[in-house]
């Protein structure tokens, strides 16, 4: 089974409408994080968790919500889906007790199309 | 946060050694050199990092200049399964900065 899952892996819904994208890991790490990625362009981060009790927005947290529910589970809602964040969205994980071996581990992606 | 600089595309030729470069003059001495690559329909998954001297794994070689300034990822045979954009990123460990993916570099390998 794959360390970190992301449901749904392909996701069509219309604009306004509130959706959630769900991340599980079994890493055992403290560490979450939540990217989209544009077509031919690097990944930006949107939020991150460094533990249940710590969430931090990222470079583009406006329009983006999270919960992180357990130290296994952290979740990104839109609340009112627009056409641009129409994206590939990632989840991932790190273990920040490996200090400067810190790596990040991540999930297999979430396609989101918004019409 | 310093910032790199990577060739958006390289072609190589199946078998062959590839270098993939990345400059990042304004590198502090507290940045570790961190490579990362993202194979077709996946996630990125780690490669290699270092800090001063060259790095050996069983994926790569990460060679570094002696100023720092630039960096070089070396796969020493590539294979169709290295097609991938290939990310150098540089990561303050002091300030447990995260990790800003750039666009990358996409290497192509010919058969």
């Amino acid at each position: 089974d794959a360390d970190v899952t992301q449901t749904p892996r392909n996701r069509i819904t219309k604009t306004g409408k509130r959706i959630m994208l769900e991340c599980s890991q079994t890493k055992g790490h403290d560490r979450m994080y939540w990217y989209r990625q544009d077509p031919g362009l690097g990944l930006r981060l949107i939020y991150y968790s460094f533990d249940v009790k710590d969430i931090n927005k990222g470079e583009i947290s406006d329009g983006y919500s999270v919960s992180r529910q357990a130290q296994t589970k952290f979740s990104l809602s839109l609340e009112s889906a627009i056409p641009n964040q129409t994206a590939l969205y990632f989840c991932a994980t790190s273990d920040w007790t490996s200090g400067v071996q810190e790596t990040q581990y991540f999930g297999p992606g979430t396609r989101l199309l918004v019409l | 946060d310093a910032k790199t600089t990577q060739p958006n595309s390289m072609e190589s030729n199946e078998e062959e050694p590839v270098h993939l470069p990345c400059n990042h003059s304004t590198i502090s001495g507290t940045d570790y050199i961190h490579w990362y690559r993202q194979l077709p329909s996946q996630g990125p998954e780690y490669v290699i990092h270092g800090l001063t001297s060259n790095v050996n794994n069983r994926m790569a070689s990460l060679a570094i200049a002696e100023d720092r300034k630039s960096s070089t990822l070396i796969l020493h045979r590539a294979t169709l399964r290295d097609a991938a954009v290939y990310y150098c990123i540089l990561r303050d460990y002091n300030y447990g900065q995260n990790f800003v993916f750039g666009p990358g570099t996409r290497l192509s390998v010919l058969p």
